[in-house]
């Protein structure tokens, strides 16, 4: 199955800076790639999402990039407000036929000092 | 649509009581999903329906646990015996399809297991 591997665990930066998050993915046919938000005591919820014909795609301070080839993935948010600070998950799977559902990394918790 | 509603919000229950949890998802939704979410493990999948046919029960822990959709519009995820290692935020989500597209997540029950 996939397993999908998140770094850092815990990311801190001062308000205004830009944060990275990065992800591993082992299942070569894996070709959806979804990012979510957990606020303190929320429900997950999708911020993002890129599919594998594209490399990258951005929607306002937030961007995503992804290589095929290296089977990795990252977040990156610019210009960072304190209401980015929660807990990012990013997630693997396969949408075609026979899909399992998304197989999720363990979480960074982003810290916006101000 | 209200979103995916799970019921209760918060759990407290003795070990080995049994515990249902509640989940109905979006209308037209065709998969629901169960997860369980822990500081240690983060985002686990437990089980997964489609037209209400459990598809994948790989992720459940234990025959302590099992999972129905008698219909449409109806999940339960029960624990008999609980125990306090149960003790957990779980989350019902269902999507319209398996993966590529967003899963909509309820706000979560908390089970606590003294």
């Amino acid at each position: 199955g996939e397993n999908v591997e998140q770094h850092p665990s815990t990311l801190s930066v001062q308000e205004g800076d830009s944060a990275v998050i990065k992800c591993t993915y082992s299942d070569s046919a894996s070709n959806y790639f979804p990012w979510y938000k957990q606020e303190l005591g929320k429900r997950p919820q999708l911020i993002i999402d890129i599919r594998s014909n594209v490399g990258e795609k951005k929607d306002q301070r937030i961007a995503v990039t992804l290589n095929k080839t290296a089977k990795h993935f990252s977040l990156h948010i610019t210009e960072t407000q304190p209401e980015d600070s929660a807990v990012y998950f990013c997630a693997a799977s396969y949408s075609g036929g026979g899909a399992d559902g998304l197989t999720f990394g363990k979480g960074t918790h982003l810290i916006i000092q101000p | 649509d209200a979103g995916v509603i799970q019921s209760p919000r918060h759990e407290v229950t003795e070990m080995g009581q049994e515990v249902t949890l509640r989940c109905k998802p979006i209308s037209g939704h065709d998969y629901l999903f169960w997860y369980r979410q822990t500081m240690m493990r983060g985002l686990e999948l437990l089980i997964y329906f489609n037209n209400n046919v459990p598809i994948d029960d790989s992720g459940m822990p234990e025959d302590r646990f099992s999972a129905k959709m008698p219909n449409a519009s109806f999940s339960t995820l029960k624990i008999q015996p609980s125990e306090p290692r149960d003790s957990a935020v779980y989350f019902c989500a269902s999507s319209l399809i398996a993966a590529g597209t967003e899963a909509f997540f309820g706000q979560g029950t908390r089970l606590t297991v003294v």
